[in-house]
């Protein structure tokens, strides 16, 4: 069974650039989270939705930062504009719900942005 | 809203011996699940250990287990026969109401030859 997969792996963009991040997560997993690393703040939860739907989008750092999940097989997450600052990596990870609270959440590999 | 904290930035441990990385967490959510991750200078994020708020046994997955204190809120992680390869970045997490998973800061764990 394939993992979650992300792209790029690697973005370098110019500050004021708009910058999408892509996941597809597992097959049957309900659950998908995105998050934010960086060397000050480790690894940061952003948004994470449940059926498609979000749940908690109390992470997202500002309006510039939106995330949709159009379906069961893929998700989004764009920065308009970027900033300097949102330069890290980006985590996506999903998980099927077995019993409550229970399931490891399987990463994808990590976009790395650098905004200039 | 959950709290995880991870009080050690940094931890050295000698090959072959045993070490403990410390995990507290704050939760009100009566049930919850601790994890523990690991993430080596690759990057990527390996799922190592679960204990549920209910089981009466602490976690054990081979050379990993997971100290459950539940009164003291800990979750401590111990790494037994340390090996030259368990040197990365260790995060531990808890999931609780409405399947949110709160990560800590991270330890950074070096194994010395």
């Amino acid at each position: 069974d394939a993992g979650v997969i992300q792209s790029p792996r690697h973005e370098v963009t110019e500050m004021g650039q708009e910058v999408t991040l892509r996941c597809k997560p597992i097959s049957g997993h309900d659950y998908l989270f995105w998050y934010r690393q960086t060397m000050m703040r480790g690894l940061e939860l952003l948004i994470y939705f449940n059926n498609n739907v979000p749940i908690d989008d109390s992470g997202m750092p500002e309006d510039r930062f939106s995330a949709k999940m159009p379906n069961a097989s893929f998700s989004t997450l764009k920065i308009q504009p970027s900033e300097p600052r949102d330069s890290a990596v980006y985590f996506c990870a999903s998980r099927r719900r077995d019993r409550p609270n229970t399931g490891e959440l399987f990463f994808g590999e990590g976009s790395r942005l650098t905004v200039l | 809203a959950q709290k995880i904290t991870q009080t050690q930035p940094g931890m050295f441990v000698q090959e072959k011996e045993a070490v403990t990385l410390d995990c507290t967490y704050d939760t009100s959510d009566p049930s919850y699940g601790l994890f523990w991750y690991k993430q080596p200078s690759s990057g990527e994020m390996i799922f190592l250990i679960y204990q549920g708020s209910y089981d009466q046994q602490n976690a054990t997955e081979g050379r990993y287990s997971l100290n459950f204190q539940k009164a003291r809120k800990s979750a401590n992680l111990v790494i037994s026969a340390s090996q030259l390869g368990d040197s990365a970045m260790y995060f531990c997490a808890a999931s609780g109401g409405y399947q949110k998973v709160t990560f800590g800061i991270g330890t950074k764990l070096q194994v010395i030859p």
